[in-house]
């Protein structure tokens, strides 16, 4: 079965600091991974995501992420992190069929002015 | 504008009590999906249907039901709610693998 482990479950940064949220997954092939985001009373929305094109992932608000098969991760960046990055960012994970997502357990992102 | 919808936003009740959350898409996605979430345990998956009269188990699915009569429409049923079912649920629907998932707004569950 698959699994996504998201090491630190709160991350807190300096506005205008650089923002690195750590994704691991466990499959045996590579997955269709993704990276989404949850604003205080929202429901998820998406950030990015892999599905086997380029390795570095372009999303909105200025994050990306890369794909690296070898270390089985697909860490999240920000050059600089703004007051509005503050929420809960997931990792998602599925495999190639019409499967559910499997989510890791969140990490909420800090600001700090 | 495509959007998945849940009501209500807020719901308490007491134990014992039936209840059901709707979900309807309109993106005529084939994938539907419920999940809860709860503090430092993330988003699991209750159940997921890939077209209708399919659904199948998640990872949580005891004390849950749910139903796909229709392509559109993924409600939630809790036949007899207990307190440990206070979370916040999420219904999701996606076009097929590989494919991003849309999010309904949440549903926060109260059950006293």
């Amino acid at each position: 079965a698959q699994s996504v482990t998201q090491l630190g479950s709160h991350v807190s940064v300096s506005e205008g600091a650089l923002v690195l949220l750590r994704c691991n997954y466990s499959s045996s092939v590579p997955p269709y991974l993704f990276w989404y985001v949850q604003y205080p009373n929202q429901g998820l929305q998406l950030l990015l995501k892999y599905t086997s094109a380029a390795t570095l992932v372009k999303g909105i608000n200025g994050f990306e992420a890369e794909f690296k098969k070898s270390e089985t991760s697909f860490h999240l960046t920000k050059p600089s992190a703004h007051m509005s990055d503050a929420a809960e960012y997931f990792c998602a994970v599925s495999d190639r069929g019409n499967t559910p997502l499997v989510f890791g357990k969140g990490t909420r992102l800090s600001v700090i002015a | 504008e495509a959007q998945v919808t849940q009501n209500p936003r807020y719901l308490i009740t007491v134990t014992g009590k039936k209840l059901t959350v709707t979900c309807s898409q309109n993106m005529n996605h084939e994938y539907m999906s419920w999940y809860r979430q709860d503090p430092g345990l993330g988003l699991r998956q209750i159940y997921y249907s890939m077209n209708v009269e399919v659904t199948d188990k998640g990872d949580v699915p005891e004390g849950y039901k749910v139903s796909r009569k229709e392509k559109r429409n993924f409600p939630l049923i809790l036949e007899s709610p207990s307190p440990n079912q206070t979370s916040l649920y999420f219904c999701a629907s996606k076009r097929g693998g590989g494919t991003e998932a849309f999010f309904g707004q949440g549903t926060r569950l109260t059950v006293v």
